[in-house]
């Protein structure tokens, strides 16, 4: 399986930047990184995937080190509905198309 | 439609009953999967199709789970004689192809609670 190493909780004020690590050093040259979020009751949400390079789009940036063994997902401006479970995964499987979640890192944006 | 769609949303089934759930992919997906999420875990994959084939079923725990997709469009997973540990929410998902780097959405889920 795909194992990624993500904090259990984080914290952070609305307004403010949140920045979400992951490691992911099983991660082989080939398989994207994925980051989902999962609001309580509702289904994961896609947020970002990326191979190597930086990725921006309107929810947050993705931003991967050189040797692709770790990640950071940073949303730029926080609000009180980003409060949600956040998984980063990589792909595993024959063909890549395995998502293996892990259980998280639950994100608290604090009025 | 605009998104995965799941019913039922909620159910509420005895030990030993057989139930059903179904999934309606985003329109014109190909890859479909379906996941198993238990109270305070991550989701957990159980099976995948492209369009009508079951490319891989490795994450079903037992024979008393079994999904299909007849016409590669609506996919329905069974459990028969549902047990206690069968409680979860079940995921369905789509994408138009996997490939690397290809998104895939998920649905809202059928929560099961069996009693």
């Amino acid at each position: 399986d795909a194992k990624t190493t993500q904090p259990p909780s984080m914290d952070c004020a609305e307004g403010r930047a949140a920045n979400l690590p992951c490691n992911h050093s099983t991660i082989s040259g080939n398989e994207y990184v994925y980051w989902y979020r999962q609001i309580h009751s509702q289904g994961p949400q896609y947020i970002i995937h990326g191979l190597k390079n930086n990725e921006t789009n309107e929810m947050a940036s993705l931003i991967i080190t050189e040797d692709r063994k770790s990640s950071t997902l940073i949303l730029p401006h926080a609000t009180l509905r980003d409060t949600a479970v956040y998984y980063c995964m990589h792909a595993s499987g024959g063909s890549n198309y395995k998502l293996t979640f892990g259980k998280g890192t639950l994100l608290t944006v604090n009025p | 439609g605009a998104g995965v769609s799941q019913s039922p949303r909620y159910k509420v089934a005895k030990r030993g009953q057989d139930v059903a759930l179904r999934c309606d992919p985003i329109s014109g997906h190909v890859s479909l999967f379906w996941y198993q999420q238990a109270l305070g875990q991550g989701p957990e994959f159980l099976t995948y199709f492209q369009n009508e084939a079951q490319l891989d079923k490795s994450g079903l725990p037992s024979d008393r789970f079994f999904a299909e997709r007849p016409e590669g469009s609506v996919s329905t997973l069974k459990i028969q004689r549902t047990q206690q540990e069968d409680s979860a929410v079940y995921l369905c998902a789509s994408s138009a192809i996997w490939s690397l780097g290809n998104t895939i959405y998920f649905g809202e889920g059928s929560w099961l609670t069996v009693v």
